[in-house]
């Protein structure tokens, strides 16, 4: 399996322009997960999905961040406008029925 | 919610000695404490995980410890190799397939030749 597949792996855009980041879970995984990740605040849960239905968005930081799931194989998560501490690595993460959670490799985005 | 604390930030250790790192959670309900590996500019992957009816794991120069009671638990290396240097993350969740889980703000460990 090619596991968790995300795009960009890096992005550097302009503070004010939209960002559109890409996940692919791993085949058969029916829960999807976004994090971010940065030094002062470590890895933060953004947005859960479970068989492609939002179901806990309380990590998404304000109305700028918006993600969806339009069917099993595709996630997206977007930010706009963009502003400079948005920047961070953005995990996609999957899994199926149980606990262990797969990550994809991450999209690194700075907004300068 | 969940609380999950983790120490030491940093730690070094000297190629062939053992390293632990350990963490704390608030929520008695948490039942699975998973521990994940991240390399640098890599995903966090992971390398073990532990369950609360049970009290130890190991997996060849790494075991997990549980202590319910005191809602603790930590990640034991043994003899410590260079590609060991990672920063690792603990985590706490509940409930059979939660999906909330919890992570620990990492600790670096550097393994020096």
């Amino acid at each position: 399996d090619a596991g968790v597949i995300q795009s960009p792996r890096h992005e550097v855009t302009e503070m004010g322009q939209e960002v559109t980041l890409r996940c692919k879970p791993i085949s058969g995984h029916n829960s999807l997960f976004w994090y971010r990740q940065t030094m002062m605040r470590g890895l933060e849960l953004l947005i859960y999905f479970n068989n492609n239905v939002p179901i806990d968005d309380s990590g998404m930081p304000e109305d700028r961040f918006s993600a969806k799931m339009p069917n099993a194989s595709f996630s997206t998560l977007k930010i706009q406008p963009s502003e400079p501490r948005d920047s961070a690595v953005y995990f996609c993460a999957s899994k199926i029925s149980g606990n262990t959670i797969y990550f994809g490799e991450g999209s690194w985005l700075t907004v300068v | 919610g969940e609380n999950v604390e983790q120490h030491p930030s940093t730690l070094s250790v000297q190629e062939g000695d053992s390293a632990v790192i350990k963490c704390t959670y608030s929520d008695s309900a948490s039942n699975y404490f998973p521990w994940y590996k991240q390399e640098l500019g890599k995903r966090p992957q992971l390398i073990i995980d532990i369950r609360s009816n049970v009290g130890e794991k190991k997996d060849q120069r790494i075991a997990v410890t549980l202590n319910k009671t005191a809602k603790h638990f930590s990640l034991h290396i043994t003899e410590t190799q260079p590609e060991d240097s990672a920063v690792y993350f603990c985590a706490a969740s509940y409930g059979a397939g939660s999906y909330q889980l919890t992570f620990g703000k990492g600790t670096k460990l550097s393994v020096i030749p």
